[in-house]
């Protein structure tokens, strides 16, 4: 079946301007997560939901980054007022969400946001 | 907060030569870890999990990890390096409780295969 895709795969903005990301999870699973890929800072996570609502939010590195959740599919990570630091790749999974053995994460192929 | 320490941010072998790649983490519980592996411009792909069924995991592509509590490591090996190994390698370790498992990753090590 299909797995997790994203768009778009690559994003060039400038300094100031508002980007959104979106993230297709593989259907019928209930979690999903964001993480940011740095060269400074590695794969840090940024965001977790189960269904629509988004229990953890503690990753998300400042105001000017929210996440929001659809249908209990399709999320969307926005940046307002975008600074160079926030060039990166983010990456979007999803995970059956089933509790016990913990599940496994898919992972998208990214998006590569580069800001001038 | 749990870590991850992967010793080696590049890794280099010979083709056929064995593979040896070391993650160790801090965990004040029981943990879950996990090996992925992320080929150029492509997202990450789940190599191989420990949830504490085994302590010796075998994962896809020749790839295995021992789980060894009193070393708090999770090192991955691959008994003869193929030049299709060459790609970043991430161990993670899950954190959370219920439904959510966020990853913490080590920096990642990159290995690369001579001919």
């Amino acid at each position: 079946g299909a797995g997790v895709s994203q768009s778009p795969s690559n994003k060039v903005t400038e300094k100031g301007k508002d980007v959104e990301l979106r993230c297709d999870p593989i259907s019928g699973h209930t979690a999903l997560y964001w993480y940011r890929q740095s060269l400074g800072q590695g794969l840090e996570f940024l965001i977790y939901f189960q269904g629509n609502s988004a229990p953890d939010k503690s990753g998300l590195p400042s105001d000017r980054f929210s996440a929001e959740r659809t249908g209990g599919s399709v999320s969307t990570l926005t940046i307002q007022r975008t600074q160079q630091e926030d060039s990166a790749v983010y990456l979007c999974a999803s995970s059956a969400g089933t509790s016990g053995d913990t599940d496994t994460q898919y992972f998208g192929p990214g998006t590569r946001l580069t800001v001038l | 907060a749990q870590s991850v320490t992967q010793l080696g941010s590049h890794v280099s072998v010979s083709e056929g030569a064995l593979v040896l790649l070391r993650c160790n983490y801090s965990s004040s519980v029981p943990p879950y870890l996990f090996w992925y592996v992320q080929y150029p411009n492509q997202g990450l792909q789940l190599l191989l999990k420990y949830t504490s069924a085994a302590t010796l995991v075998k994962g896809i592509n020749g790839f295995e990890a021992e789980f060894k509590k009193s070393e708090t490591s999770f090192h991955l090996t691959k008994p003869s390096a193929h030049m299709s190994d060459a790609a970043e390698y991430f161990c993670a370790v899950s954190e959370g409780s219920g439904g959510a498992q966020k990853l913490v990753f080590g920096q990642g090590t990159r290995l690369t295969i001579n001919p």
